[in-house]
């Protein structure tokens, strides 16, 4: 069964950092594009940016509103997804969902998501 | 960036009858590899979203044969045959043919 587990969340003052992590089973993770999506209270659905699998060459891309402040990695030995996020704003307040695409779309499944919270 | 607008915006349904989601891109979603890249998400209150269809019309893994998508170029639809109490909730259409993938406003489907 395919389980995705985000943690890292929180509150963080504007101007903060904070890394979540997102802990894979069930699945071969090295074969896997690997995204992140936030839904901020009471919104829609946004992406924020995903990590491709090595033999697609491991790039990274990202939506206008975090692009220079947010960092994705990957650690395939540990099946763990990463997001690094600097310089935060009111405005990044939201769950934080992991998701991973294992070949139907890059958005198979998803994760129970991780709440940030940037106030100060 | 391609904009995904989805009507209606809230559908309140009759347990049993059918219920329609239409979903319009602002520009084709057929990517440069033939495939068209639209999915549609169902979010049960309290929930993450779950993957119901994928290009266009393929049913995920597990999810009931009352869902179906349709369409092509910038026009798709979902459709429920027959809506059941499990299925209120926000459905999303999303496309991931060209970077930023974008999704829909939400359609928020509710039982009368």
């Amino acid at each position: 069964e395919v389980q995705l587990v985000e943690s890292g969340g929180g509150l963080v003052k504007p101007g903060g950092s904070l890394r979540l992590s997102c802990a894979a089973s069930g699945f071969t993770f090295t074969n896997a594009w690997m995204s992140w999506v936030r839904q901020a209270p009471g919104k829609g659905l946004e992406w924020v940016g995903l990590i491709k699998r090595k033999i697609d060459g491991g790039t990274t891309d990202y939506a206008a509103p975090v692009k220079g402040r947010f960092t994705i990695s990957r650690d395939d030995s540990k099946t763990t997804l990463y997001l690094q996020m600097n310089s935060l704003k009111s405005e990044d307040t939201a769950v934080y969902y992991c998701v991973a695409g294992l070949g139907a779309t890059p958005l198979d499944h998803w994760g129970q998501g991780t709440l940030v919270t940037v106030s100060s | 960036d391609i904009v995904m607008t989805q009507t209606p915006l809230s559908s309140p349904v009759t347990l049993g009858q059918p219920a329609s989601i239409s979903c319009r891109s602002s520009q084709s979603l057929v990517s440069s590899d033939g495939n068209t890249y639209l999915s549609w998400l169902q979010q049960r209150p309290g929930q993450p979203p779950r993957l119901l269809i994928y290009k266009i019309s393929n049913r995920f893994s597990g999810v009931p044969d009352r869902f179906s998508g349709s369409g092509a170029g910038t026009d798709f639809t979902l459709k429920i045959s027959r809506v059941e109490a499990e299925d209120v909730g926000v459905y999303y259409c999303t496309q991931a043919t060209q970077f930023p993938w974008t999704f829909g406003q939400g359609t928020k489907v509710e039982i009368k």
